[in-house]
Order: structure tokens, then sequence, then C-alpha cells
């Protein structure tokens, strides 16, 4: 059974500091792997998507890592910014073993708050 | 702004009832998924569907049931409702039907059972 695990769950940290957040699943043989952010009672937006072939996908002060042989992904903020303050939600596409079908399995999140 | 719009966004039911919530997907998309979000936790994959054909589902009973429309359009139904089933609901559009590709969602339909 895929398990998506994030630490830690919340982060708080002043404005400018770089921080890394943490995301590992129970079962490499993934397809892609996604991180989304998620404001308050809303839905996610996207931020990267890594395929199973990819090492790192950048996007502006992002930049998100994957170790497929490890179950590690880890998501890199630059110069942190009030703005950034959202959960953090990683995903990944795998077979669920009990279905035989596709499916996406989320993390519980990070929550971040970034102190001005 | 994705393109992906929900209704409705807010609704409450009482147990045992039966509730259709739809979803607009962006357009060039083909393939929706639904999930269902309680409170401080992930997102928990329902299904997906693709050109009208369920092609994934996660551990959910069948009282959850989906439609998708030729113009890609999609409706979650569920049956007789539990308090369990108080969550938000959201749904997601892509243009591959093999969740490889990126995915749009839209801001959800939180639904409350009493």
């Amino acid at each position: 059974k895929q398990e998506v695990t994030q630490i830690p769950a919340a982060l708080s940290v002043p404005e400018g500091e770089n921080l890394v957040l943490n995301c590992s699943f129970t079962d490499s043989a993934i397809y892609n792997l996604q991180w989304f952010r998620q404001d308050p009672g809303k839905g996610l937006t996207s931020l990267l998507l890594i395929q199973s072939s990819q090492r790192e996908q950048t996007s502006g002060r992002l930049n998100a890592s994957l170790d497929k042989s490890s179950g590690r992904s880890t998501l890199y903020i630059a110069a942190s910014q009030p703005g950034d303050s959202a959960t953090y939600l990683c995903a990944v596409s795998s077979i669920l073993m009990d279905t035989g079908r596709r499916a996406l399995t989320f993390g519980s999140g990070t929550r971040l708050q970034v102190q001005p | 702004e994705t393109g992906v719009t929900q209704s409705p966004t807010h609704l409450i039911k009482t147990r045992g009832q039966q509730v259709t919530l739809r979803c607009s997907s962006q357009s060039g998309h083909n393939t929706v998924s639904w999930y269902q979000q309680a409170l401080g936790q992930g997102p928990q994959f329902i299904f997906q569907y693709y050109r009208e054909e369920e092609n994934g589902r996660g551990n959910f009973p069948p009282r959850f049931s989906g439609l998708q429309f030729p113009n890609y359009s999609s409706e979650l139904n569920v049956n007789a409702l539990e308090l369990d089933d108080s969550a938000l609901y959201l749904c997601a559009s892509s243009r591959d039907r093999g969740l490889a590709g990126e995915l749009f969602f839209g801001e959800g339909s939180r639904l409350t059972v009493l």
C-alpha cells in the first residue's frame, strides 16, 4: 500500500529564510510526484511535477528533487516571503496494489507560516 | 484561476440522503479526477474518468459513483450519506489519462452531513 509522509507537519520561519520540506513514500514504483500549494479553504495549485525519470524541477524560487530509489522528495523554497504561507502537499502517482489501478496518493501536508 | 469550476460551493445534508456534486473541466482537458479532503488531512483519491469511462479508483465504497459527459464535465454522486462523508470534495482536470500529467484543481465543494 502506498503511503506518503510529510515532515514537518508545521513550520514557522522568519521572512527571507531558505527552507526545505520533506516528502517520503513507501512504494518506489511511481510514475511521477507533484508538489501542490493549498491556501485555507481553497483548492490546490500545482507547483512542480517531476516525472519518475527526472531528478529535479525548478520554478522561480522553488526547486523540487526526487530520489525514487530511497522514496524521498524535497521541496526547497529560497528567500521565503509572507505570501508563501500556505499548506504544501506532495502526491505520488502509482498503482494501488489492492485495486490494481492507478491512483494519486497525497501526504497530509506541511503547514508553512512565514513571519514578516 | 485554473478554469476548473465546481458547484455547489457549500451544502448541508442529513444522514441517509444523496448528493450530487458537479465539475466543469478546463478547456482541452479530457480527464477528470475526484478527491475527498477531510479537515487537516491530505486529499484522498476517489476515482478518475477519461472519455466518459472510469479508469482509476481509490478505496471508496460503491455508494461513491460518478459520471463524465461528452463535454468532459463530471458529476460525483454519494448515496446513503454518513457523518464521515463531511469533507471538502475537489475535482481536478488534466490532459493525461494516466495521472502522469499536471493536475488543475477547482476550489472544491464543502459538504456537511448532519
